[in-house]
């Protein structure tokens, strides 16, 4: 079974600083995406960033960015430049290829950014 | 282009009693996925539903059953509802092409079993 562990629960910055957050999964699968979603107090799930298995080069999105260490099963996010608006819950998940193409969860990181 | 709803919003029911949430899909979707994330943990999945039929399921008892209809909407049920299934309720929507593996999320419906 796969699995995604997310070991900050919390995390706190000041605006305009840059964040890590660390995220490690387990599988045996070859085939799979991993991404980063965004959990703001309005409870909707925004997709922040995603990687395919299969590509080395890691994702960027504007002011985010992966680090995908595919041999060590880690997929750490990188906030540059944080802004207030960046407060929010976000988890790493886990999706395989084949089967039923469930999103595999980690226990969430709350990031606050403080101005 | 519409996002994905949920109905309702919030919901208040009893110990034992039954439930239905609602879910809208994104336009042109036709897989529907649910998911239960209690308070303070990640979402954990429930099952998935592809052009009627149930396609996954995770590891959720048989009172959890869902259905998807042909406009690709979808109903989550739970009955003998019980205390521990207060939590937030996901619909997530996908389509084919090269958002295969992206899943949009609605807004959620929290429901609180008293």
């Amino acid at each position: 079974a796969q699995t995604v562990t997310q070991s900050q629960p919390e995390m706190s910055v000041q605006e305009a600083e840059t964040v890590t957050l660390s995220c490690t999964y387990d599988t045996s699968e070859n085939n799979y995406y991993l991404f980063w979603y965004k959990q703001p107090p309005s409870r909707q799930m925004i997709l922040v960033i995603r990687q395919e298995a299969y590509k080395q080069q890691n994702a960027t999105e504007n002011r985010f960015s992966v680090n995908f260490q595919k041999a060590a099963k880690s997929f750490s996010l990188k906030i540059s430049d944080s802004q207030l608006g960046d407060t929010a819950m976000y988890f790493c998940a886990f999706i395989q290829i084949q089967g039923a193409q469930k999103l595999v969860f980690g226990q969430g990181t709350r990031l606050t950014i403080n101005p | 282009e519409t996002g994905v709803t949920q109905s309702p919003t919030h919901l208040i029911k009893t110990r034992g009693q039954q439930v239905t949430l609602r879910c809208s899909s994104q336009s042109g979707h036709n897989t529907v996925s649910w998911y239960q994330q209690a308070l303070g943990q990640g979402p954990q999945f429930i099952f998935q539903y592809y052009r009627e039929e149930e396609n996954g399921r995770g590891n959720f008892p048989p009172r959890f059953s869902g259905l998807q209809f042909p406009n690709y909407s979808s109903e989550l049920n739970v009955n003998a509802l019980e205390l521990d299934d207060s939590a937030l309720y996901l619909c997530a929507s996908r389509g084919g092409g090269a958002s295969y593996n992206e899943q949009f999320f609605g807004p959620g419906t929290r429901l609180t079993v008293l």
